[in-house]
């Protein structure tokens, strides 16, 4: 798989590779964090979701770590698909959900055959 | 069940004139939200509804734009003359409660000339 550092607007992978979409956050009272997937002419589609009292969630073909201490997010791809590509953006909501998601900016997920 | 639906789907308009904005949101979803995504950016929050009151429009620019939820259903963002830059995609979103995953439509795209 391939690793990256923190964001890049463009991220290219082999189909059947792993990805690795990086997003650093900002404000240290977030508690719940969202990784959202939009194709173009689409709006944001939901994958997964974590809160600030856990460091790892995983769903299907999909995990997402949080470090707290650096404010660090990172949403896992196993085994890439042709329909993978679209472009990622994280979300962050302040303590207790209260208001609307801040984004981040987003990556390019671009497969590869 | 049926997603957020939003219309018109494209719109093009020349400035200085009127244009709105509607949304349904998904039934029983009490928390609606209007975000406005420019070019290769995440959305940015404008307005949040809880039922019919809107709870937080801080980032609305409340000189040329306006929203309503009368009946805590569908909602409406008016903008009241449209300059250039308001040129975005304009996506709304409903949760079932505010701090919960939230659903977005498929957003209108406009274009001011």
């Amino acid at each position: 798989g391939e690793s990256v550092g923190l964001h890049l607007p463009t991220l290219s992978v082999q189909e059947g590779d792993n990805s690795i979409i990086n997003c650093a956050y900002s404000n240290s009272a977030s508690d719940y964090f969202i990784w959202y997937k939009q194709e173009s002419g689409k709006g944001p589609q939901f994958i997964i979701d974590i809160r600030s009292n856990m460091d790892k969630r995983q769903g299907q073909r999909v995990t997402v770590l949080l470090n707290k201490t650096v404010k660090h997010l990172s949403l896992q791809i196993a085994a890439t698909q042709p329909g993978d590509s679209a472009v990622y953006f994280c979300a962050e909501g302040p303590s207790g959900g209260a208001d609307g998601l801040t984004f981040g900016k987003g990556t390019h997920l671009i497969i590869q055959p | 069940e049926a997603g957020v639906v939003q219309s018109p789907r494209y719109k093009i308009i020349e400035k200085k004139q009127p244009v709105a904005f509607w949304c349904n949101p998904i039934s029983g979803h009490n928390t609606l939200y209007w975000y406005r995504q420019n070019l290769g950016q995440g959305p940015e929050l404008l307005i949040r509804y809880e039922n019919e009151e809107a709870v937080d429009d801080s980032q609305l620019p409340k000189d040329r734009f306006s929203a309503e939820r009368l009946k805590g259903v569908d909602s409406t963002l008016k903008i009241q003359p449209a300059e250039l830059g308001d040129s975005a995609v304009y996506l709304c979103a409903s949760s079932p409660q505010r701090g919960n995953e939230q659903f977005f439509g498929p957003g209108t795209r406009l274009t001011v000339l």
